[in-house]
């Protein structure tokens, strides 16, 4: 069973600073994505990443992979309060025709105005 | 183009009642996969199918079941509701079940 630790569970910062969350496990994944998942509403993906050390910019979002690609982080320049959600990595392993996503527990991030 | 559809948005059942929660993936999507949220467990796989067939399956009690019909809309089960069994159930399509998941916005179900 591969598992995936977000740290923090919990962050509440005030606009404009900078933060990062990280996902990390001890199994290797073929991709790790990030998705954000507001009040009411289902995850939506950010971003996928595939190659170890890989470095994705979304505006003020930076998403890296680890270069053994069993973690990642994401970097939140300059929060707002849109950016208020929780965060979910989840990493894509496939074994043959088998693939399997496994999510961690998030990280309930807000931004205070 | 409309995005995954889930019925109802709120359930709520009493214990060993049976529900069926149904969803519609995006047009040409032909995985749909489950999942169970909780604040303590978080997102755990239930199942996907893909062309009807089940593919892949989580750790749940067989009391979760779940089938896609022909245009690859899929219903899930849940008979002998238990307390436990109060989460917000996702549904995700996907093209090929490898590619990037699609979420609907969840059934809301509540087991008193």
């Amino acid at each position: 069973t591969q598992l995936l630790e977000q740290s923090p569970q919990f962050l509440s910062i005030q606009e404009g600073e900078n933060l990062t969350v990280y996902c990390n496990s001890s199994s290797v994944f073929s991709s790790l994505q990030w998705y954000r998942q507001e009040p009411g509403e289902g995850p939506v993906l950010l971003v996928t990443v595939v190659t170890g050390g890989e470095v994705k910019k979304l505006k003020r979002l930076t998403f890296q992979f680890g270069d053994a690609r069993k973690d990642s982080s994401l970097h939140i320049t300059a929060a707002q309060p849109g950016d208020t959600g929780l965060y979910l990595c989840a990493g894509a392993y496939s074994g043959g025709s088998n693939y399997k996503l496994t999510f961690g527990k998030g990280t309930l991030l807000t931004v205070n105005p | 183009k409309a995005g995954v559809t889930q019925t109802p948005r709120y359930l709520i059942k009493t214990r060993g009642q049976q529900v069926t929660l149904s969803c519609s993936p995006i047009s040409g999507h032909r995985s749909v996969s489950w999942y169970q949220q909780t604040p303590g467990q978080g997102l755990q796989f239930l199942f996907e199918y893909f062309s009807e067939t089940q593919r892949n399956k989580g750790n749940f009690p067989g009391r979760f079941s779940g089938r896609q019909f022909s245009n690859s809309r899929s219903e899930m089960n849940v008979s002998t509701l238990e307390l436990g069994d109060s989460a917000l159930y996702l549904c995700a399509s996907s093209l090929s079940g490898n590619s990037p998941l699609h979420f609907g916005n969840g059934t809301r179900l509540t087991v008193t």
